[in-house]
């Protein structure tokens, strides 16, 4: 089993659409999450980090940690052509500060 | 806001060289680095994790003595790809933690291409 997994997609949404990304993960001492946004032939960048359970907005994007289920969630509304991407889950596990990273979610944003 | 710098941005080698990766933080200072390999179209996986001054620890079937990884200062860390092989041919990244949570840094990469 991956310690941090992703639907790899590609998880197609029309402009102007919600897209919604999902991400579980095994190491229940995990404490903190993060969302990166990856273009091809690019390095990630973060897009939001969440430690605590509930909601995070951070303008367009909304992140979700629900550490009882294990689930981290990422929703990008009003979705752009430039959103267009992968977007990888990670988290930090409870034996130290290295980042597993999920498989990757490949969002298409149609116009 | 911290930044790492990564050289070169792409490689082209021919088998069997050395290819050499330079990360340097530009404005913090690095006492750990991580370097991870991409294959097209997968995600991030950690080859090994360097603190300066010490040994680097390389994640379970990375073979350490292919990917040499020196953390000599705290502004700079290298990984040196030794008698590179076609399938060697990936994406590499290093990044730095800077603060908690969110303050990890990535370098912009390096594309190595073994023909």
């Amino acid at each position: 089993q991956k310690e941090v997994e992703q639907n790899s997609g590609p998880l197609s949404v029309p402009e102007g659409a919600i897209a919604s990304l999902n991400c579980t993960y095994s190491d229940r001492g995990s404490q903190s999450f993060f969302w990166y946004r990856q273009y091809s032939g690019k390095s990630p960048e973060l897009i939001m980090f969440i430690y605590s359970n509930g909601d995070k907005e951070d303008g367009r994007f909304t992140a979700q940690l629900n550490k009882a289920s294990q689930y981290v969630s990422l929703l990008i509304r009003d979705s752009q052509p430039s959103d267009s991407a992968t977007y990888l889950c990670a988290g930090i596990g409870a034996a130290g500060n290295k980042l597993t990273f999920g498989g990757g979610t490949r969002v298409l944003v149609k116009p | 806001g911290a930044v790492v710098s990564q050289h070169p941005s792409r490689v082209i080698c021919k088998s069997g060289t050395s290819v050499k990766i330079e990360c340097r933080s530009l404005d913090f200072q690095a006492t750990t680095m991580f370097w991870y390999r991409q294959f097209p179209k997968q995600s991030l996986m950690l080859m090994a994790t360097s603190n300066e001054g010490s040994k680097a620890t390389y994640e379970q079937g990375v073979e350490k003595d292919k990917f040499l990884i020196n953390h000599a200062s705290l502004t700079l860390s290298t990984l040196t790809v030794t008698s590179a092989h076609p399938e060697d041919s990936s994406f590499y990244i290093c990044s730095a933690p800077t603060d908690s949570y969110y303050g990890y840094t990535f370098g912009s990469g390096t594309r190595l291409t073994v023909v």
